[in-house]
């Protein structure tokens, strides 16, 4: 089983959309969870993190942490084409490494 | 502060040959770390550390790597008789950790290695 779990997608959402994208962890006690963005040929960037059970909003950016169920997902409101990207999940373990998903790709249509 | 700064921006080599890549941490960030990413996959861990102490090497790090840190500041990662598949981006982030909790990583723009 791989620490961190992610659909790869492709998903496509219709601009003004809400886009949902969803991630699953293995090690129980991990406390921190992040969501990083990737341009096609560009290093991540980070969005958003997350650490206590429930919502964190940020602009446009809903992440949702439920610990119990081990699952970490990312809504994006009003999706716009520059949203367009891979979304990765981050989730740092008790060894102080983050472990990331394979990445779900976004698309959003004009 | 401009930011993690990684060099080269891209490296074609040879198979069978040597290549060394530099990373320039943001200058208060105390923890740096190697990361590994190939096509479609998620960036992997490879080593990280704090200061000059290198804490940590993965599996996926075999004795062809080698990484150091050697004042906590700038780090190069070396890889000795590059194979083909040591073909992908390598990424450098660093992280100011205080404990268990690190605010995220800032990453730099990566290396890309093509071995022809």
């Amino acid at each position: 089983q791989k620490e961190v779990e992610q659909n790869s997608g492709p998903l496509s959402v219709p601009e003004g959309a809400i886009a949902s994208l969803n991630c699953t962890y293995s090690d129980r006690v991990s406390q921190s969870f992040f969501w990083y963005r990737q341009y096609s040929g560009k290093s991540p960037e980070l969005i958003m993190s997350i650490y206590s059970n429930g919502d964190k909003e940020d602009g446009r950016f809903t992440a949702q942490l439920n610990k119990a169920s081990q699952y970490v997902s990312l809504l994006i409101r009003d999706s716009q084409p520059s949203d367009s990207a891979t979304y990765l999940c981050a989730v740092l373990n008790t060894g102080n490494q983050f472990y990331f998903g394979t990445g779900t790709s976004l698309t959003v249509i004009p | 502060d401009t930011g993690v700064s990684q060099n080269p921006r891209h490296k074609i080599t040879k198979r069978g040959q040597n290549v060394t890549f530099r990373c320039d941490p943001i200058s208060e960030h105390n923890r740096l770390y190697w990361y590994r990413q190939t096509l479609g996959q998620g960036p992997e861990f490879l080593t990280y550390f704090q200061n000059e102490a290198q804490l940590e090497k993965s599996r996926l790090l075999s004795d062809r790597f080698s990484a150091e840190r050697p004042k906590g500041s700038f780090s190069t990662l070396e890889i000795q008789r590059t194979e083909q598949g040591d073909s992908a981006m390598y990424l450098c982030a660093s992280s100011l950790g205080r404990g268990v909790s690190v605010n995220g990583y800032t990453f730099g723009s990566g290396t890309r290695l093509t071995v022809v």
